[in-house]
């Protein structure tokens, strides 16, 4: 069975600093992965996905098949990236349907 | 388009009382999912339909809940009777076919049930 697993409930960094927010997966076959964001009262979005292997707002995500993981990585955090960020799996069996993790909750100290 | 549209978007209710909540998908999107957000659960997936048809309801908790697409615009989740343990934010999202994953989420019904 698929899962997803971000271990860290809460996270919280410096402004300046680097982060990294940890997702760790589950699934025989091809995933596609995802990381998605909710700003305070917002709704969620999707910040970036492994295939389209590009930079947003500064955040990267690197698909390590071997590790299974797809942390998300900030080399200088902003106040503005407080946020809760969910991982998401998505698997070609259930077009659509994506499997996420708990969440991690960023707090960016100035 | 204006996005996903959910209404209410606060709820109070008493314990016992019926909810109903509601989502307006994207138009020509054909896929709609209703999650549940609580900061004890994450978010959850309860249900998810493709053109209409509720393909897994395995996330639904109970009987009480229920929920329904009677047209490609229009579903609603309902909850009867509604319990304190059901106080969560409650989110639509909707995506549309051609090899993309990108669900595009409504701003959610925060539901307080007393």
């Amino acid at each position: 069975a698929q899962r997803v697993t971000q271990p860290e409930k809460l996270l919280s960094v410096f402004k300046g600093a680097p982060v990294e927010l940890k997702c760790n997966y589950s699934y025989s076959g091809s995933p596609e992965l995802f990381w998605y964001v909710q700003y305070s009262r917002q709704r969620l979005q999707l910040l970036l996905r492994h295939i389209s292997r590009e930079s947003i707002k500064g955040f990267t995500a690197d698909l390590n098949k071997g590790e299974t993981s797809f942390h998300l990585k900030k080399p200088f955090a902003q106040e503005e990236d407080s946020a809760m960020y969910y991982c998401a799996l998505g698997r070609g069996s259930t077009l659509g349907r994506l499997y996420f993790g708990r969440g991690t909750q960023l707090t960016v100290w100035p | 388009d204006a996005g996903v549209i959910q209404s209410p978007r606060h709820e109070v209710t008493e314990m016992g009382q019926e909810v109903t909540l509601r989502c307006k998908p994207i138009s020509g999107h054909d896929y709609l999912f209703w999650y549940r957000q609580t900061m004890m659960r994450g978010l959850e997936l309860l249900i998810y339909f493709n053109n209409n048809v509720p393909i897994d309801d395995s996330g639904m908790p109970e009987d009480r809940f229920s929920a329904k697409m009677p047209n490609a615009s229009f579903s609603t989740l309902k909850i009867q009777p509604s319990e304190p343990r059901d106080s969560a934010v409650y989110f639509c999202a909707s995506l549309g076919t051609g090899g993309s994953y990108e669900q595009y989420f409504g701003p959610g019904t925060r539901l307080t049930v007393t």
